[in-house]
């Protein structure tokens, strides 16, 4: 079974750009999170998407957001780019929310020049 | 404010040895509680899931603990090996997950 893929793998931007981040989650996985790592805040949590709804939000400014597809695929965007954006944007998806083990992914290496 | 500790930052070990890590947390009313290692610059491999009702799960050589009550869980490497060189982090889901900022291991030959 293939696991969580995530694409692109590296992205350099300057800032005031946009970018668009995509996850693919496990085949039958209806939940898909966010979350950004830096090596100054650790892992903090963007956002959860199940059945193409939000279901919760970490803070983070609105220039973050996300959507889910019918076939739980999930989109990220990041608009106005900061150089503190600068980050690894990790995705995981779980079966359900009963049951939600997260399996990640490798992850977008985001660089804001 | 959830929030998630784990202890030590970074721990370094000669191969065989038995190590535990521990995560706590600052409330009780938790869903269940993820482990994870990462290695540099990879994403997060899921090592051991425990639900709220349980008190430990166990997968080979690993086996973690969960005490809701005072906030804590344990990881429990058993003879330890190179390859188990990595950052462990715990994650708590309050309604989300709350990750601690990772116990960095390193297992010497």
């Amino acid at each position: 079974k293939a696991g969580v893929t995530q694409t692109p793998r590296y992205l350099i931007k300057t800032r005031g750009q946009q970018v668009t981040l995509s996850c693919s989650p496990i085949s039958g996985h209806r939940s898909v999170s966010w979350y950004q790592q830096t090596p100054g805040q650790g892992l903090q949590f963007l956002f959860e998407y199940f059945s193409e709804t939000q279901r919760n939000k970490g803070n983070f400014p609105g220039r973050f957001s996300g959507r889910q597809f019918s076939n739980s695929r999930s989109e990220m965007n990041v608009s106005t780019l900061e150089l503190g954006d600068s980050a690894l944007y990790l995705c995981a998806s779980s079966l359900s929310l009963d049951y939600n083990e997260q399996f990640f992914g490798p992850g977008t290496r985001l660089t804001v020049l | 404010k959830q929030e998630v500790t784990q202890i030590p930052a970074a721990l370094s070990v000669p191969e065989g040895e038995n190590l535990v890590l521990n995560c706590s947390f600052t409330d009780s009313a938790i869903y269940n509680l993820q482990w994870f290692r990462q290695d540099p610059g990879k994403g997060l491999t899921s090592l051991l899931l425990i639900q709220s009702s349980q008190r430990e799960q166990t997968s080979g050589r690993l086996n973690a603990s969960l005490d809701k009550s005072s906030g804590r869980s344990t990881l429990y490497i058993a003879a330890s090996q190179p390859g188990d060189s990595a950052t462990y982090l715990c994650a708590v889901n309050f309604n989300k997950f709350y990750f601690g900022s990772g116990t960095k291991l390193n297992v010497k030959p």
